[in-house]
């Protein structure tokens, strides 16, 4: 079975510009997390779809926000940039998501310039 | 706030020593927890995992211990080896679907 795929691996933006980041879950995962890293903070959770629901969020603003498609991939948006977005996103995938183990992806590298 | 804490940021073994990694939790509410390792460039993975209803599981050079009147996990590698190095990250839940990371430790395993 083909892992989590994420894309793009890594990207470059400035501030007040927006990005959308893309992952695809395991064949047959309908479970999506999405988590920030940042050094110091380990991962961050974002949030959590399930059969296109967001079925949690994390403490980010607004300014986060994603959805999740009927073949269940899933994308995250980012609006109006700031220098502290840079991190590394993950996104996991997992069955049915609840106390499952979450098989992550590679990430992508965001920098905001 | 962070829920789940790994106070060491770094730690060194020698090969065939063994290697402790703690975390601390403070949500009272957590059942389930996790440990996953991280090599550079590559996503986290699922290393082991333990229930509430357990103080110890063991998968082979893996053991992870809880106790929960500390609020408090550990990870247990023995013998440790080389390829053991990377950054490890403890992970609770309760019954919800939300996970709470810690900040990861790195673990150096020297030959």
């Amino acid at each position: 079975k083909a892992g989590v795929t994420q894309t793009p691996r890594y990207l470059i933006k400035t501030r007040g510009q927006q990005v959308t980041l893309s992952c695809s879950p395991i064949s047959g995962h309908r479970s999506v997390s999405w988590y920030q890293q940042t050094p110091g903070q380990g991962l961050q959770f974002l949030f959590e779809y399930f059969s296109e629901t967001q079925r949690n969020k994390g403490n980010f603003p607004g300014r986060f926000s994603g959805r999740q498609f009927s073949n269940s991939r899933s994308e995250m948006n980012v609006s109006t940039l700031e220098l502290g977005d840079s991190a590394l996103y993950l996104c996991a995938s997992s069955l049915w998501g609840a106390r499952e183990t979450q098989y992550f992806g590679p990430g992508t590298r965001l920098l905001v310039l | 706030d962070q829920q789940v804490k790994q106070n060491s940021p770094s730690l060194s073994v020698q090969e065939g020593r063994i290697s402790i990694l703690n975390c601390d939790y403070t949500n009272s509410m957590f059942d389930y927890f996790l440990w996953y390792k991280k090599y550079p460039a590559e996503g986290p993975t699922f290393l082991i995992s333990i229930s509430s209803i357990k103080d110890k599981n063991e998968d082979g050079r893996f053991t992870v211990f809880l106790n929960k009147s500390a609020k408090h996990l550990s990870l247990h590698i023995v013998p440790s080896q080389p390829g053991d190095s990377a950054v490890y990250f403890c992970a609770a839940t309760n019954t919800g679907n939300q996970f709470y990371f810690g900040t990861g430790t790195s673990l150096t395993v020297i030959p």
